[in-house]
């Protein structure tokens, strides 16, 4: 099983940019995808991206693409999401969850709350 | 894009039997999977690939697909069932995770 650790809130001013850390406990997540899912508040779940365990190469929700970039450091097992040009609509909980290539998303972090305020 | 229809909210009295459509153009030809989100919590996985049960899951959640209605049927509802719930398919025509809107399960 493996356990997903996120990083603290953030507040961010609008234009400005962010990045969120998901560290993996108990198991490595190489042999996984990493998934971002985004829930604005009082919404429902939001696909914004993945990372291919094998290649490292990504995906991403339309509505994310140019904006979102998704790295990993496999010697810390610790995966980034950095969003950049942040807008007030962007305020929302961020989760990094572990799954398959077919969306079965089966771990997820506990998720970390980023506010887009000036 | 792919649009998942959801109802948002659904009542049912415990003992009883929750059934949860996911609309969808063709979704019986596609794995959908299924999550339950309890207020302030993340989500947690119930079915997978249409009718898988992760571990640790009650056998009391079941899903099913057909056509263009996938389907998740809580059985034997209990007050602590009580969360809101996506569907979820991967979308080639787009190359991305599509979620519901999620319907709201309230028990009596």
């Amino acid at each position: 099983q493996v356990q997903l650790v996120q990083s603290g809130a953030e507040v961010k001013k609008p234009g400005a940019s962010v990045k969120v850390s998901c560290k993996a406990f108990g198991d490595t997540f190489t042999g996984h995808y990493m998934h971002w899912v985004r829930q604005a508040p009082g919404q429902g779940l939001e696909w914004v991206g993945w990372m291919n365990p094998n290649s490292g190469g990504t995906n991403f929700g339309q509505k994310f693409q140019g904006r979102v970039t998704l790295t990993r450091d496999t010697s810390i097992n610790t995966a980034y999401m950095e969003l950049i040009r942040l807008a007030s609509d962007d305020t929302a909980i961020f989760y990094c969850v572990t799954g398959s290539a077919s969306g079965r998303m089966e771990f997820w972090g506990q998720g970390t709350l980023l506010t887009v305020s000036s | 894009s792919y649009v998942l229809t959801q109802p948002p909210s659904l009542s049912v009295a415990p003992g009883q039997t929750a059934t949860l459509p996911c609309g969808g153009i063709n979704i019986g030809t596609e794995g959908v999977h299924w999550f339950q989100q309890k207020a302030g919590q993340a989500p947690v996985l119930v079915v997978y690939d249409t009718t898988g049960r992760p571990s640790g899951i009650p056998e009391r959640f079941s899903g099913s697909n057909s056509e263009n209605t996938a389907t998740l049927t809580i059985s034997r509802v209990e007050a602590g069932d009580e969360a809101d719930y996506y569907c979820q398919v991967y979308s080639s025509k787009s190359d991305s995770f599509v979620f519901g809107s999620g319907t709201k399960v309230t028990v009596l």
